[in-house]
């Protein structure tokens, strides 16, 4: 599959715990972002990376969340002292600018995020 | 400021018949506009997009939407339902590089047998 990946599909942690999410995107995408969906709402942009940079990240992205993408490939999102509120379904996207234009973003399937 | 709004929740419609989704936008430039659908357990697919183009669009699935600016609208529309049709469907606004997309809160198509 060369689509974007994330793992794990689900993760149920409690309250106070720490988590990390992994996402694999397509191979040769710049690009990679992240957006979290709460039930019955869209998702929200939370951070974009350009290759290893992290160039924007949203208000929603508090101190406890970081996000990382060493060597401009995969990248890791990483929640500290997660609350109930973090509960979520957290979703990564790549895609390419290297025609110039960035009108296309693939999804990956999301990790379910429930804090007990 | 940026904003998008899905005007029905829930749509039900019979399969062979019309499907029509409504979206108004809100925005200070010239936008870029999406379809995206969202199967159960399956990431979102791009439908089709709008950049300042042609103003109907056409996408996958036999999907197509037309951009009106006079009415800030960008419905999705269908001719002919069909039952792999049913799913939640998310019309979404770009910034400049469209690396910001702000999503509308969703509409839940049902096709009924």
């Amino acid at each position: 599959d060369t689509g974007v990946s994330q793992n794990p599909r689900h993760k149920i942690t409690k309250r106070g715990q720490n988590v990390t999410f992994r996402c694999d995107p397509i191979s040769e995408h710049n690009r990679l972002y992240w957006y979290r969906q709460t039930l019955g709402q869209g998702p929200e942009f939370l951070t974009y990376f350009q290759n290893e940079a992290q160039l924007e990240k949203s208000r929603l992205l508090s101190d406890r969340f970081s996000a990382e993408r060493p060597k401009g490939s995969f990248s890791t999102l990483e929640i500290q002292r997660t609350e109930q509120g973090d509960s979520a379904m957290y979703l990564c996207a790549s895609s390419s600018t290297t025609g110039g234009t960035n009108e296309k973003l693939f999804f990956g399937s999301g990790t379910q995020l429930s804090v007990l | 400021a940026q904003s998008v709004t899905q005007l029905d929740s829930h749509v039900s419609v019979s399969e062979g018949t019309p499907v029509l989704l409504r979206c108004n936008y809100s925005s200070s430039y010239s936008p870029s506009l999406f379809w995206y659908v969202q199967h159960p357990n399956k990431g979102l697919q791009l439908l089709l997009k709008y950049t300042s183009a042609a103003t109907l669009v056409k996408g996958i699935n036999g999907f197509e939407a037309e951009f009106k600016k006079s009415e800030t609208s960008f419905h999705l529309t269908k001719p002919s339902a069909h039952m792999s049709d049913a799913a939640e469907y998310f019309c979404v606004l770009g910034d400049f590089g469209n690396e910001k997309l702000t999503f509308g809160t969703g509409t839940r198509l049902t096709i009924i047998p």
